[in-house]
C-alpha cells in the first residue's frame, strides 16, 4: 500500500535562508512523486514531479527535490526563502499499479522578515 | 484557457438536503478525481474516474456518489449531507492515471461546503 509522511506540520524560516520540507513515502512499486503548493485561499499548484528519470528534480520558483530510494525520501528544498513562499506544501505519491493519489498531511511554511 | 471549473465555490446547506457540486474540464483529460481537504489531514481522495462510465472509490467514499456520463464532467453528489461532510472540496483532472500516473493533476479552485 502507498503512504506519505510529511515529517513537519509547520516550518519557520527567515527570509533569505534555506528551506527544507521533508517527505517520506511508501510504495510497493515504482512511485511517481509530486510536490504541490497551496497559497492561502487558493487552489493547488504543481511545484515539481519525479517519474523515474533524474533523481534530482527542479521545479518552479527555485524549488527542487531529490528522490532517494534507499531512504524512501523526497525532500523539497530551496536555497533562499522568499516571503511569497509562505504557503502550505503537500507531498503526493502515486504508482503505476493504482489510479490513486495519496497526499501527505501538509507542511505549513512560514517565512519571517 | 485550460482549466478545471467547480461550481458553486461556496455552499451552505442543511442536513439531509441533497446537493450536487459540478466539475468540468476543457482539456480532454481521461482521469478525474474528487478530494476533500480538512485541517491536519491534507487532501483525501473521495472518488476517481479513469474514463467515461468508469469510476472507483478513493479512501473516503462514504456518503458520496459520482457519475461520469461525459468525459468533461464529473459531478459530486451528496444524497443526504451530514455535518461531518463540512469541508473544502477539490476536483482535479489529468491526462490519465494508473500506468500514466506520472501525469500531473490540474485542480479546480475548490468548493467550501458547510452542512448545518
Amino acid at each position: 500500500a502507498q503512504s506519505v509522511t510529511q515529517l513537519d506540520s509547520h516550518v519557520s524560516v527567515s527570509e533569505g535562508t534555506p528551506v527544507l520540507l521533508r517527505c517520506n513515502y511508501s510504495s510497493s512499486y515504482s512511485p511517481s512523486l509530486f510536490w504541490y503548493v497551496q497559497h492561502p485561499n487558493k487552489g493547488l499548484q504543481l511545484l515539481l514531479k519525479y517519474t523515474s528519470a533524474a533523481t534530482l528534480v527542479k521545479g518552479i520558483n527555485g524549488f527542487e527535490a531529490e528522490f532517494k530510494k534507499s531512504e524512501t525520501s523526497f525532500h523539497l528544498t530551496k536555497p533562499s526563502a522568499h516571503m511569497s513562499d509562505a504557503a502550505e506544501y503537500f507531498c503526493v505519491v502515486s504508482d503505476e499499479r493504482t489510479y490513486k493519489y495519496i497526499f501527505g498531511t501538509g507542511t505549513r511554511l512560514k517565512v519571517l522578515a | 484557457e485550460a482549466q478545471v471549473t467547480q461550481n458553486p465555490r461556496y455552499l451552505i446547506t442543511v442536513t439531509g438536503k441533497k446537493l450536487t457540486v459540478t466539475c468540468s474540464q476543457n482539456m480532454n483529460h481521461e482521469y478525474m478525481s474528487w478530494y476533500r481537504q480538512d485541517p491536519g489531514l491534507g487532501l483525501r481522495q473521495i472518488y476517481y474516474s479513469m474514463n467515461v462510465e468508469v469510476t472507483d472509490k478513493g479512501d473516503v467514499p462514504e456518503g458520496y456518489k459520482v457519475s461520469r456520463k461525459e468525459k468533461r464532467n464529473f459531478p459530486l453528489i451528496l444524497e443526504s449531507p451530514s455535518p461531518n461532510q463540512t469541508s473544502l472540496y477539490f476536483c482535479a483532472s489529468s491526462l490519465a492515471g494508473g500506468l500514466e500516473a506520472k501525469n500531473i493533476q490540474y485542480f479546480g479552485a475548490g468548493t467550501r461546503l458547510s452542512v448545518l
